[in-house]
């Protein structure tokens, strides 16, 4: 079975542009949560969907944004990126409360 | 505040000694503690589960113990090996979302 996969894998965006992330779970997880990984410190929590719906947003600008698709997948939206958002991004999926997760996005803002 | 500690944040050891990585956290009501392993520049791994009911957890080398009254998690690797280099990451599960410490990199000399 394929685990998470997340799209692409690294990507270059220019400050004040847009980016789309996209996430598949694990086949039969409904549940899928996103988090920023910025270097040298652990994961911080963004948002969880489950069925299609936003269950929980952690403490992040409304710059962010993000939705789920009746197949589960996930998009993570960024409008007008900063310097600061450049980290890695992470989505997982979780089965039972244990989470799963991709290999996630690197992104870099310049 | 939910927070989670790891100390120490990096240790190296020769090959063959075992490991004792520590993580606390200081809100006890979790649901569960995961530990996770993470190379440079990938996703993270799930090494271990703990449910709040349980103390302890095994897989092959690895034994994870958990303390919820003391608010305290240890992740033990037998037998250490060059392989077993990577940062080691703990996360509280609080209904929704994980919280995660910083990470204990370790470094196992050859």
């Amino acid at each position: 079975d394929a685990g998470v996969t997340q799209s692409p894998t690294h990507l270059i965006k220019t400050r004040g542009q847009h980016v789309t992330l996209r996430c598949s779970p694990i086949s039969g997880h409904k549940s899928v949560s996103w988090y920023q990984q910025v270097l040298g410190q652990g994961p911080q929590f963004i948002f969880q969907y489950y069925e299609k719906e936003e269950r929980g947003r952690g403490n992040f600008p409304d710059r962010f944004s993000a939705r789920q698709f009746p197949n589960y997948s996930s998009e993570l939206n960024v409008n007008a990126l900063l310097l600061g958002d450049s980290a890695l991004y992470l989505c997982a999926s979780t089965e039972g409360n244990e989470a799963f997760f991709g290999q996630g996005t690197r992104l870099t803002v310049v | 505040k939910q927070e989670v500690t790891q100390i120490p944040a990096a240790l190296s050891v020769p090959e063959g000694e075992n490991l004792v990585l520590n993580c606390s956290f200081t809100d006890s009501a979790i649901y569960n503690l995961q530990w996770f392993r993470q190379d440079p520049g990938k996703g993270l791994t799930s090494l271990l589960l703990i449910q709040s009911s349980q103390r302890e957890q095994t897989s092959g080398r690895l034994n994870a113990s958990l303390d919820k009254s003391s608010g305290r998690s240890t992740l033990y690797i037998a037998a250490s090996q060059p392989g077993d280099s990577a940062t080691y990451l703990c996360a509280a599960r609080y209904d929704y979302k994980l919280s995660f410490g910083a990470g204990t990199t370790v470094t196992v000399r050859a």
